[in-house]
């Protein structure tokens, strides 16, 4: 069955830092997603993605974040100056027109 | 008006019983409404889903009833078995899922011998 693949699994950074958080999404899906979890916390929507450009993005998605897709397979999340509240799992996720989410396995990140 | 309310926050069902997980919301655009089956380390992993236009949907052991006039919809895990312990999300989205979700608070399930 086709995957969604995050990577790393985890990611400690120092506050302050750059992070990049990577995922390659199913291969004919269009529609791509970044999603959080805070410890303990429900699922958050972070941004929606759809050709090429952000299509729809939350309050949490703010200045220090971004998201790209490079080379038409990584789509990747980057916060700019990481704070100790972004500390969460990070979920991507992709779909095709018709079909329901499938997501990756998470990247953990620790800001310390 | 875009949350999604879900409970109980935990629960604790003995192998064979049912259980059932509540949701409700308020956003009446909503027209998709997906479970999710969450273990440790993982992504949530799509249960089943279903939409306004029937009232019940299932696919095994798993059982979505759906009422719209009270906004409320609710999984029910028939003959639970250990392995069914996890987290269960409730989740919505407009345009038949092609939105973004609104995922509820979350539900840990432990099945008990």
């Amino acid at each position: 069955e086709p995957e969604v693949t995050q990577t790393p699994s985890h990611q400690v950074t120092q506050m302050g830092q750059e992070v990049i958080l990577r995922c390659v999404p199913i291969s004919n899906h269009l529609y791509f997603y970044w999603y959080r979890q805070i410890l303990g916390q429900k699922v958050e929507f972070l941004v929606s993605f759809y050709n090429n450009e952000i299509s729809e993005k939350s309050e949490i998605f703010d200045d220090q974040f971004s998201v790209e897709r490079p080379d038409g397979s990584n789509f990747t999340l980057k916060i700019r100056s990481t704070k100790l509240e972004d500390s969460a799992m990070y979920f991507c996720a992709s779909r095709t027109p018709a079909g329901g989410y499938t997501f990756g396995s998470g990247t953990r990140l620790t800001v310390v | 008006q875009q949350q999604v309310k879900q409970s109980p926050q935990s629960l604790i069902v003995q192998k064979g019983g049912i259980s059932i997980i509540n949701c409700a919301y308020e956003n009446t655009a909503f027209d998709y409404f997906p479970w999710y089956q969450q273990f440790p380390g993982k992504g949530p992993a799509l249960l089943i889903a279903i939409r306004p236009d029937v009232s019940e949907k299932k696919e095994g052991r798993f059982t979505i009833s759906f009422n719209k006039s009270a906004k409320q919809f609710s999984l029910h895990i028939m003959d639970s078995q250990p392995g069914d312990s996890a987290t269960y999300f409730c989740a919505a989205s407009t345009n038949f899922g092609n939105e973004k979700l609104t995922f509820g608070t979350g539900t840990r399930l432990t099945i008990i011998p």
